[in-house]
């Protein structure tokens, strides 16, 4: 079946570190991949997405691989902001499924940036 | 991107009322919707999925006579949690598809249900 394995936070980083969310999963066909951030407060919002192998996301100085042979969709910055203290939620999409591209999600993880 | 508005985003229930919940598209045709529940700490769960004028495609251990799900327009998803219990208290989310597989999901921001 389709689930996503995202690393367990919470994750507290200091202005300008470097971040590193961890995400894998499984998936029967070829799925596309997400990672979606959702603010306090507020709903889900697509971060980036990859849809094919080798694929990379980028967004406000995010980026992720979408790495078949790791099963992997790790989510990276350089340099993080207070501003990118929320919840992050990795997630595939089943393309191939019955259910029109439902999205599967990691439990998500929460990040607080200090200035 | 396109705007999907929840309402209301926080409501207080007594136990065994029924509580409805509004999905609307904006300002796109949401031909798919979906209906997540979200549990402390954990992830994301599919409740169902519904397209347009059809019923409800309800995930398993979902109780569909519990968690009423109409999409009569192509604009508006409503979930009607009925004869609501303290279990039943957690964060719903919508999220509303205009297109097929590949399109985008938009999603709501979230109710925040508290039964009492």
């Amino acid at each position: 079946g389709n689930s996503v394995t995202q690393m367990e936070g919470p994750v507290t980083l200091s202005e300008e570190a470097f971040l590193t969310i961890n995400c894998t999963y499984t998936a029967t066909g070829y799925p596309s991949l997400f990672w979606y951030v959702q603010y306090p407060g507020e709903g889900l919002q697509l971060l980036l997405k990859a849809t094919k192998a080798d694929d990379k996301g980028s967004n406000k100085g995010f980026e992720a691989t979408y790495r078949k042979e790791t099963t992997s969709f790790h989510l990276e910055k350089g340099s993080v902001q207070v501003s990118d203290s929320a919840v992050y939620f990795c997630a595939l999409s089943d393309l191939g499924g019955s259910t029109l591209g439902r999205l599967y999600f990691g439990r998500g993880t929460q990040l607080t940036v200090w200035p | 991107g396109a705007v999907v508005s929840q309402h209301p985003s926080r409501v207080i229930c007594k136990s065994g009322t029924s509580v409805k919940i509004e999905c609307r598209s904006l300002d796109f045709q949401a031909t798919t919707m979906f209906w997540y529940r979200q549990f402390p700490k954990k992830s994301l769960m599919l409740m169902a999925t519904s397209n347009e004028g059809s019923k409800a495609t309800y995930e398993q251990g979902v109780e569909k006579d519990k968690f009423l799900i109409n999409h009569a327009s192509l604009t508006l998803s409503t979930l009607t949690v009925t004869s609501a219990h303290p279990e039943d208290s957690s964060f719903y989310i919508c999220s509303a598809k205009a297109g097929g597989p590949n399109t985008e999901a938009f999603f709501g921001q979230g109710t925040r249900l508290t039964v009492v």
